[in-house]
């Protein structure tokens, strides 16, 4: 994705609703997709991946969908606690590219009691 | 198993020093990289690391240096500290080869250039 300079995109959603993250990228060699979990101070913290030989990966609250036709991605958390909130990034690898990783400029989510 | 440690977390140099962020892992991963994270933005790669002995330039080396003497350590390098270097910046690590695996990030070190 393009930056958005200093103000990242927010998605404000209420304690126990689902929140969804989308991503879009640009490379279509790209193979192998992560969405990393960044809280304040802290660095990236892994919490899905799909390859592209997938559409949907399932995981404890998180399910990550990748459509390869429109190039999107998007991470969606059920039952959003506020333990969630942070700042959440797609990233993804060519193929062919070894484990280099390009970052999406993030998307942050708060958690609203 | 203490993951991947960055050292100092926290730094402030005057222009034209030069200094080194530490980065050392406990996993045996044989790939390691580091990145730079300016405000509002994703990570940007500066230089990454296969194996022992063998580096290669990221998407924003110019500034920087890298080494591999050992699987464990992945030092990086400023030459000559710029106000533009200003950033948190982050070490990476994971298994290398064609399966990808996800990269294991530590907490950052934040430099503050004068």
């Amino acid at each position: 994705g393009e930056s958005v300079g200093l103000h990242l995109p927010t998605l404000s959603v209420q304690e126990g609703d689902n929140s969804i993250i989308n991503c879009a990228y640009s490379n279509s060699a790209s193979d192998y997709f992560i969405w990393y979990k960044q809280e304040s101070g802290k660095g990236p913290q892994f919490i899905i991946d799909i390859r592209s030989n997938m559409d949907k990966r399932q995981g404890q609250r998180v399910t990550v969908l990748l459509n390869k036709t429109v190039k999107h991605l998007s991470l969606q958390i059920a039952a959003t606690q506020p333990g969630d909130s942070a700042v959440y990034f797609c990233a993804e690898i060519e193929t062919g590219g070894g484990n280099k990783l390009t970052f999406g400029t993030g998307t942050q989510l708060k958690v609203e009691l | 198993n203490a993951g991947v440690t960055q050292t100092p977390k926290f730094q402030v140099l005057k222009t034209g020093q030069s200094m080194t962020l530490q980065c050392a892992q406990d996993m045996n991963h044989e790939y390691m990289s580091w990145y730079r994270q300016d405000p509002g933005m994703g990570l940007r790669l500066i230089h990454y690391s296969v194996g022992a002995g063998i580096t290669d330039q990221g998407e924003v080396p110019n500034g920087y240096n890298v080494s591999r003497s050992t699987t464990e350590d992945f030092p990086l390098r400023l030459l000559s500290a710029a106000p533009s270097q200003t950033s948190v910046y982050f070490c990476a690590s994971s298994y290398a080869g064609d399966s990808n695996q996800p990269q294991h990030f530590g907490d950052g070190t934040r430099l503050s250039i004068l």
